[in-house]
C-alpha cells in the first residue's frame, strides 16, 4: 500500500525567503506525481504535475523536482510571498499499478510573515 | 471555460439521513474521481468512474455508492449518516482513467449532527 509522507508539517518563514518542502513515498511505480495548494475550507489547486519519466518541472516561482527511484520529491518556492500562505499537498498517481487513484500526504501548512 | 463544478458547497444532516452529492466535470473530462478529506488530513480516495464504470473503490464502507451519467457528470450518495462522514467532499475530473493529472472542485462541506 502506498504511503506519503510530508515533512515538515508546518513552516512559517518571513517574507522574501526561498523555501523548500518535501515530499517522500514508499511505492516507486508511480505514474506521475502532482502537488497542489489548498486554501483553509477550498478545494484543491494544481500548480505542477511531473510524470514520472520527467526530473522536474517549473511554474514561475515554483520548482518541482522527482526522484522516482528514491521515492522522494521537493517543492522549491522562491521569493516567497504572503499570498503563499497555504496548505501545500503532494500526491502521487498510482494508475500505473493499476489503482486509478491519488494517495496524498498530510501537507505542509506554509505561513508567510509580513 | 467551466471548471470542476459541486454542489451544494454546504449542507448540514442529520444521523441516520441520506445525502447526495454532485459533481460536473470540465468538458471533454471522461473520469470523476471522489475524496474525502476531514479536518488536518490528506484527502482519501473514495472512487473512481470512467466511461461510466467503476474503475476503482477506496476503503469505505458499503454506505458509499456513486455512479457517473451518459454526460460523465457524477453523484455520490451516503447512507445512514454517521457523525464521522462529517468532511469536506472533494470531486476530480481528469481526461482518463490515469495518468494524465486531476483537477479538483472547491467542494462540498457536509455537516452531520
Amino acid at each position: 500500500k502506498q504511503e506519503v509522507t510530508q515533512i515538515p508539517a508546518a513552516l512559517s518563514v518571513p517574507e522574501g525567503e526561498n523555501l523548500v518542502l518535501n515530499c517522500s513515498f514508499t511505492d516507486s511505480a508511480i505514474y506521475n506525481l502532482q502537488w497542489f495548494r489548498q486554501d483553509p475550507g477550498k478545494g484543491l489547486t494544481s500548480l505542477l504535475l511531473i510524470q514520472s519519466s520527467q526530473r522536474e518541472q517549473t511554474s514561475g516561482r515554483l520548482n518541482a523536482s522527482l526522484d522516482k527511484s528514491s521515492g522522494r520529491s521537493t517543492l522549491y518556492i522562491a521569493a516567497s510571498q504572503p499570498g503563499d500562505s497555504a496548505t501545500y499537498l503532494c500526491a502521487v498517481d498510482d494508475s500505473g499499478a493499476g489503482s486509478y487513484q491519488l494517495t496524498f500526504g498530510k501537507g505542509t501548512k506554509l505561513s508567510v510573515i509580513p | 471555460d467551466a471548471g470542476v463544478t459541486q454542489s451544494p458547497t454546504h449542507l448540514i444532516k442529520t444521523r441516520g439521513q441520506h445525502v447526495t452529492l454532485r459533481c460536473s466535470p470540465i468538458s471533454g473530462h471522461k473520469s470523476v474521481s471522489w475524496y474525502q478529506q476531514v479536518l488536518g488530513q490528506g484527502p482519501q480516495f473514495i472512487f473512481q468512474y470512467y466511461e461510466k464504470e467503476e474503475r476503482g473503490r477506496g476503503n469505505f464502507p458499503d454506505r458509499f455508492s456513486a455512479r457517473q451519467f451518459p454526460n460523465y457528470s457524477s453523484e455520490l450518495n451516503v447512507n445512514a449518516l454517521l457523525l464521522g462522514d462529517s468532511a469536506l467532499y472533494l470531486c476530480a475530473s481528469s481526461l482518463g482513467a490515469g495518468g494524465y493529472g486531476y483537477t479538483f472542485g472547491s467542494g462540498t462541506r457536509l455537516t452531520v449532527v
